[in-house]
């Protein structure tokens, strides 16, 4: 979906490092999320936000942690990456405003990330 | 800990028959949504299901949701090649105070054979 986008798309990097991804959407949403998935398995919340204001731990934040610099970015940060980090992450969105499908996600085509 | 979990976890049928895939949860929950996933791609939402309704129909899609026993069903119709794909339930739990994420089933895989 454009609306959400992901940046990088794939990312290779070694233990220890820093790592950001990126997330935009312009559909005007309020709240986002970052989430993993690990083969196999569903999909674990990481952080949430409401709003800029708003930042919320969800199932597995650590060593993760998040910035949401605007309404329209959120971003995810592994401050030292390690091998277990390895995974496919997604950005998702949703609106809380009234009318709007209640917490219906939009998601973003994710980010694949190798910890070597 | 997911609450839902979705069975089975992998289903292959022939092109044209129904594929019914299961979903259970554990609390209380305001609505329940199923999402598909093609391989390597981010979810897209296909059906929501709030705690009042027993079922709904969206084109070949047919949820039910029996709050008593906190179980749901996705039923897809005259199944073609490009349903071929992973399939999620994900719960919006009762919360109290603030609402959060969604939380995911497992996923179940289901191919669909030409």
């Amino acid at each position: 979906d454009a609306d959400v986008t992901q940046t990088p798309r794939n990312r290779i990097t070694k233990t220890g490092k820093r790592i950001m991804l990126e997330c935009s959407q312009t559909k005007g949403h309020d709240r986002m999320y970052w989430y993993r998935q690990d083969p196999g398995l569903g999909l674990r919340l990481i952080y949430y936000s409401f709003d800029v204001k708003d930042i919320n731990k969800g199932e597995i934040s650590d060593g993760y942690s998040v910035s949401r610099q605007a309404q329209a970015k959120f971003s995810l940060s592994l401050e030292s990456a390690i091998p277990n980090q390895t995974a496919l992450y997604f950005c998702a969105t949703s609106a809380s405003r009234q009318g709007a499908r209640p917490h219906t996600q939009y998601f973003g085509p994710g980010t694949r990330l190798t910890v070597l | 800990s997911q609450q839902g979990e979705e069975d089975p976890q992998a289903l292959s049928i022939q092109e044209g028959e129904n594929a019914t895939m299961n979903c259970s949860y554990k609390t209380s929950i305001n609505n329940l949504q199923w999402y598909r996933q093609n391989s390597g791609r981010g979810l897209v939402h296909l059906i929501l299901i709030r705690s009042n309704e027993r079922e709904k129909h969206s084109g070949r899609l047919r949820v039910t949701l029996d709050t008593s026993k906190k179980s749901s069903s996705l039923l897809i119709t005259a199944s073609r090649a490009a349903d071929t794909a992973s399939y999620f339930c994900a719960t919006d739990a009762h919360s109290g105070g603030g609402a959060d994420g969604l939380t995911f089933g497992k996923g179940t895989h289901l191919i669909i054979q030409p």
